[in-house]
């Protein structure tokens, strides 16, 4: 079974561009979560969704970070425009139902210059 | 949510000898708590969970400690061995279930 992918792994941009990552959790998983990572520390939640409903955002910088996952199954996390601090890993999740195992997928690292 | 810590940021030991990482908690409602793995460029994998009416699970070469008196936790990895090497996250869960992670320990297996 595969696992949740991400992409891009990588990403360098430069600071006030746009920048948007794609999240295809498993299948069956109603609940998408992302997650921020800063360097030496743990994951930080930012959204989570069940199914297409965003029921927990409010980790969420909505002046600049935005997401959505129209049909329920994939999702995409955008920041616009990209600021130098946003520099971490961007993990996103999946579980089968809220609050249940979480699994996760390998990461986006972003790199603001 | 939850808040949990880790007594220490790092950890080495030798191959073949015993790990214990430690934690603490300070919320008493959580109910369920979790270890995560997360080897360097990957996300966190799950290992071991216990739940609060529990004091002690046992996994593969892994068990986990629970001692509600005074909010802590441990894990403790068996023969250690150089795949082990990674940072470990203790993850308390409460009735929003959400997760709330520490900054982890970074356990390193020496040759």
């Amino acid at each position: 079974e595969a696992g949740v992918v991400q992409s891009p792994r990588y990403k360098i941009i430069e600071k006030k561009q746009p920048v948007a990552f794609w999240c295809n959790p498993i299948s069956g998983h109603n609940t998408l979560y992302w997650y921020r990572q800063n360097l030496g520390q743990g994951p930080e939640l930012l959204i989570r969704y069940e199914n297409e409903e965003a029921v927990d955002d409010s980790q969420l910088p909505k002046d600049r970070f935005s997401a959505e996952r129209l049909k329920g199954v994939d999702s995409t996390l955008k920041i616009q425009p990209a600021e130098l601090g946003d520099s971490a890993v961007y993990l996103c999740a999946s579980s089968p139902a809220s609050g249940g195992e979480q699994f996760f997928g390998p990461g986006t690292r972003l790199t603001v210059l | 949510g939850e808040s949990v810590g880790l007594h220490l940021p790092t950890l080495s030991v030798q191959e073949g000898d015993n790990s214990i990482i430690n934690c603490a908690y300070s919320n008493s409602a959580s109910d369920y708590f979790i270890w995560y793995k997360q080897e360097s460029g990957k996300g966190p994998q799950f290992i071991i969970d216990i739940r609060s009416n529990m004091d002690k699970r046992q996994g593969q070469r892994v068990t986990v400690l629970l001692n509600k008196t005074v909010k802590h936790l441990s894990l403790q990895i068996a023969a250690t061995q150089p795949g082990d090497s990674a940072v470990y996250f203790c993850v308390g869960i409460g009735s929003a279930r959400q997760l709330t992670f520490g900054s982890g320990t970074q356990l390193t297996v020496l040759p």
